[in-house]
């Protein structure tokens, strides 16, 4: 059975930082593209990042990039999100997806983990 | 960056109804879309994907359609359980883009 685990979440400050992860498990991780998707309280899903089964390729919306970097350990079975210089609208949940193709679609998600960023 | 524009917002249908939800895509996006379920507090669920192809698990009420730029999703008789909000989403090129979501509920 395909499992997704989030974890990592919680409450941080304005400009602080704050790493994800999520634990896979049931299939083959290195084989798979991943991603991250986030949902503001009340509001619509927004994709975040992209990670190709090597590591080597990453891909993310201008409202992350260079603040936000998505990682993976293919002998862990473990994707990470790294943010940083976080902002009170990234308070979301993050949900870590598994990428079908080349993350064409995503037949797998995790939980969730709940990020709340507030003084 | 390809937008995705869902309608309706919000739809009110009874049971054993057909129900449809469409996304227009700004350019062409091939077949790069796919259609998600999420219930309350719950993940989102892969409903359809390669515009047209059925996920597992998924019950045949539930089918994708494109015609150019514009997606529909079709449930042909309404249940309970449909209950929720429905997002499209396209894969074509990054930024990914979701649509805005339909809320649909139970008149």
């Amino acid at each position: 059975e395909v499992q997704l685990v989030e974890s990592g979440g919680g409450l941080v400050q304005p400009g602080r930082s704050l790493k994800l992860s999520c634990a896979a498990s049931g299939f083959t991780f290195s084989n798979y593209y991943m991603a991250w998707v986030r949902q503001a309280p009340k509001k619509g899903l927004e994709w975040v990042a992209t990670i190709s089964t090597s590591g080597s390729r990453t891909y993310y919306p201008d409202s992350v990039k260079g603040r936000f970097t998505i990682s993976r350990d293919n002998a862990k079975s473990s994707l990470y999100l790294q943010m940083n210089s976080l902002k009170s609208e990234d308070t979301a949940t993050y949900y870590c997806a598994r990428g079908e193709g080349t993350a064409n679609w995503f037949a797998y998600w995790g939980q969730g983990t709940l990020v709340t960023v507030s003084s | 960056d390809i937008q995705m524009t869902q309608s309706p917002a919000s739809l009110s249908a009874s049971l054993e109804e057909i129900v449809t939800i469409t996304c227009q895509a700004s350019q062409d996006i091939g077949n790069w879309l796919s259609w998600y379920q999420q219930k309350p507090g719950k993940s989102p669920q892969l409903l359809i994907y390669g515009a047209t192809s059925l996920a597992d698990g998924v019950p045949s009420r539930f089918s994708g359609s494109r015609s150019g730029t514009q997606y529909s999703l079709k449930i042909s008789r309404l249940q309970v359980e449909d209950i929720g909000i429905y997002y499209c989403l396209q894969a074509y090129s990054a930024p990914w883009t979701f649509g805005g979501g339909t809320k649909l509920e139970l008149k």
